[in-house]
């Protein structure tokens, strides 16, 4: 089955400036990849996605890219902000396969 | 606006007693995930049905944990008996499809004492 592999588990930032999370995947017909934030004692929902047929994708300060060559995925938030902080999963899976997560990071953005 | 129903939203319990969750998924939604998630990190899979069909339930105690679809418009996840370290938030979420958007319930914060 798929194994995701989600670095850091917790990462912590000056406001104004970029965090990166970076995911791995092991199965190559996973072709869909979305990112979920969770706020403390809420539910994770979703905050951008990416399909294999595209390298990049952008929401305003959020991008994702990926590279279905080394299987990884990355999520990138420009000029974070303390709402910013939170837990943000990755997922990777495919429409005949299960969605399965990344362990997670926990992103600090200190004002 | 369609969200994804969970019940309880807590739930104490003493250690052997049976625990049951629901849900009630999207409607139109045909993928349901069960996931347990323990210390605000962590979102574990227990089980994966489609059109109600388990597909994967690989990740689930099956001495303990029963997952079923009984209707198109509810899913349920059993414990029993329940241990204490059966405590963590359960999630249920549901989707179109597997690779679609999940949205997911608000979960059960269960604690088994």
């Amino acid at each position: 089955g798929e194994n995701v592999e989600q670095h850091p588990s917790t990462l912590s930032v000056q406001e104004g400036d970029s965090a990166v999370i970076k995911c791995t995947y092991s199965d190559s017909a996973s072709n869909y990849f979305p990112w979920y934030k969770q706020e403390l004692g809420k539910r994770p929902q979703l905050i951008i996605d990416i399909r294999s047929n595209v390298g990049e994708k952008k929401d305003q300060r959020i991008a994702v890219t990926l590279n279905k060559t080394a299987k990884h995925f990355s999520l990138h938030i420009t000029e974070t902000q303390p709402e910013d902080s939170a837990v943000y999963f990755c997922a990777a899976g495919n429409a005949g396969n299960m969605l399965t997560f990344g362990g997670g990071t926990r992103l600090m953005v200190k004002p | 606006d369609a969200r994804v129903t969970q019940t309880p939203r807590h739930k104490v319990t003493e250690m052997g007693q049976e625990v049951t969750m629901r849900c009630q998924p999207i409607l139109g939604h045909n993928t349901v995930f069960w996931y347990r998630q323990t210390m605000m990190q962590g979102l574990e899979l227990l089980a994966y049905f489609r059109n109600r069909a388990p597909l994967d339930d690989s990740g689930m105690p099956k001495d303990r944990f029963s997952a079923e679809m009984p209707d198109a418009t509810l899913a349920t996840l059993k414990i029993q008996p329940s241990e204490p370290r059966d405590s963590a938030v359960y999630f249920c979420a549901s989707g179109f499809r597997a690779d679609t958007e999940a949205f997911f319930g608000q979960g059960t914060r269960l604690t088994v004492v």
